[in-house]
């Protein structure tokens, strides 16, 4: 069983939609990221927190720390939005998880 | 302009190469990074270098050989690789160490005949 573990792996969404992907951990973190990678391969960091709620546009990321578990929220969905979003721990090194594939359908 | 360039974007070479991949930052961190990203597998980090000293090499093959002259720059020298060594290499940089956010470049793209 892996360290992180997201779900779903795949996701289909029409535009507009709300989404909800989830992150669930096992160890004890200091950091948890999400990350954002599209076909061509590039990664974009979305967000670090190690506490509550951070939002950036469209996008919110929240994590429980007693639950273990982080959720990324992407409102209004948008076919860009289609790419692989990584979940990502920092303990004495940084785990990923092997990433959740959404796409948004206009 | 992603901050961290990679060349070559597309890597074809044959088992018995010699080839390097580079990797620039233009944002003036001290953490540079090297990761391998295989087909339906997490990132799996290879090396972490902070300000030029190797702090991490996660039992990495010795036909990987990471080089950091400084900051700014870091190469991954490759030789007589292996089939399923074909993968996606990301560069990435922060400011200080695994606890700050990455900038990742586009990665190199590498095809092992």
């Amino acid at each position: 069983k892996n360290e992180v573990e997201q779900s779903p792996q795949n996701l289909t969404a029409q535009e507009g939609e709300f989404i909800t992907i989830n992150c669930s951990y096992s160890v004890g973190i200091s950091a948890l990221h999400w990350l954002q990678q599209h076909p061509g391969g590039g990664i974009v960091s979305l967000f670090m927190l190690s506490s509550g709620k951070k939002k950036h546009g469209r996008l919110i990321a929240t994590i429980n720390i007693q639950e273990k578990h982080s959720s990324l929220h992407i409102t209004a969905s948008h076919p860009r939005d289609s790419a692989v979003y990584i979940c990502a721990v920092t303990t004495d090194k940084l785990i990923f998880g092997t990433g959740t594939r959404l796409q948004v359908f206009p | 302009e992603t901050g961290v360039t990679q060349t070559p974007r597309h890597l074809v070479m044959g088992m018995t190469n010699k080839k390097s991949l580079k990797c620039e930052q233009h944002l003036g961190h001290n953490a540079m990074y090297w990761y391998k990203q295989s087909a339906k597998k997490p990132l799996e980090l290879m090396f972490v270098y902070n300000f030029k000293e190797q702090t991490e090499n996660n039992s990495v093959p010795s036909r990987f050989s990471p080089e950091c002259p400084n900051s700014s720059h870091l190469f991954l020298h490759l030789h007589t690789l292996q089939p399923e060594d074909s993968a996606l290499y990301l560069c990435a940089s922060s400011q200080r160490g695994i606890h700050q956010p990455q900038h990742f470049g586009d990665g190199t793209r590498l095809s092992i005949l």
